[in-house]
């Protein structure tokens, strides 16, 4: 069975400044994908970033980025210049494909940003 | 854009009720998934479906079944509600076969208070 840790269930920022949400997982499987999902406030989930497995340079979008360090199964989130936008419930998730595409999540890191 | 949306943002329910909640999908996506959203214990997979007429159990799938009489709408049944069925649920669909498929989109959630 495939978890997903993230051990920050809240985080807070100031404006302008740069975050980093962990997360860790475990699986045996070789071929997988990785996700960063964002839930603003009472708003619809949207991906933010994603990484395949077999590619070394870590993903990046924008302000977003990612490190991903697959010996060390771990897959954080950097966010640059953080905007009051970015105030979300993050989310860490995990796919192997030759289980139906289901996303395996992590618990959530809430993230703040503050004036 | 690719759009999935649920029948209902808000529902209120009494113990016992037989529960049906309803998405579609516009972008003729093949897998669908029904999730469940809970403060601290982050979104748990109920039930997949990969076509047609076909399910599959995830994590959590006591309590629910589901059905998918067309390819755009997958539908999740609770056959009677229990308070313990109070929560976020969350559809989401993804394609297959072309790169960055795996990305799920999701629908807005609905909101179930059982009572």
């Amino acid at each position: 069975a495939q978890t997903v840790t993230q051990s920050q269930p809240e985080m807070s920022v100031q404006e302008a400044e740069t975050v980093t949400l962990s997360c860790t997982y475990d699986t045996s499987e070789n071929n997988y994908y990785l996700f960063w999902y964002k839930q603003p406030p009472s708003r619809q989930m949207i991906l933010v970033i994603r990484q395949e497995a077999y590619k070394q340079q870590n993903a990046t979008e924008n302000r977003f980025s990612v490190n991903f360090q697959k010996a060390a199964k771990s897959f954080s989130l950097k966010i640059s210049d953080s905007q009051l936008g970015d105030t979300a419930m993050y989310f860490c998730a995990f796919m192997v494909p030759n289980s139906g595409y289901a996303l395996n999540f992590g618990k959530g890191t809430s993230l703040l940003v503050t004036p | 854009d690719v759009k999935v949306t649920q029948s209902s943002r808000y529902l209120v329910k009494r113990t016992g009720e037989k529960v049906f909640l309803e998405c579609v999908q516009d972008m003729d996506h093949e897998n669908m998934f029904w999730y469940r959203q809970d403060p601290g214990l982050g979104l748990r997979l109920i039930y997949f479906s990969y076509d047609v007429k076909m399910k599959e159990k995830g994590d959590i799938p006591e309590g629910y079944s589901v059905s998918r009489e067309k390819k755009e709408r997958f539908s999740l049944i609770l056959e009677s509600a229990s308070t313990n069925q109070t929560s976020m649920y969350l559809c989401a669909s993804t394609t297959l076969g072309v790169i960055g498929a795996e990305t799920q989109y999701f629908g807005p959630g609905t909101r179930l208070l059982v009572l």
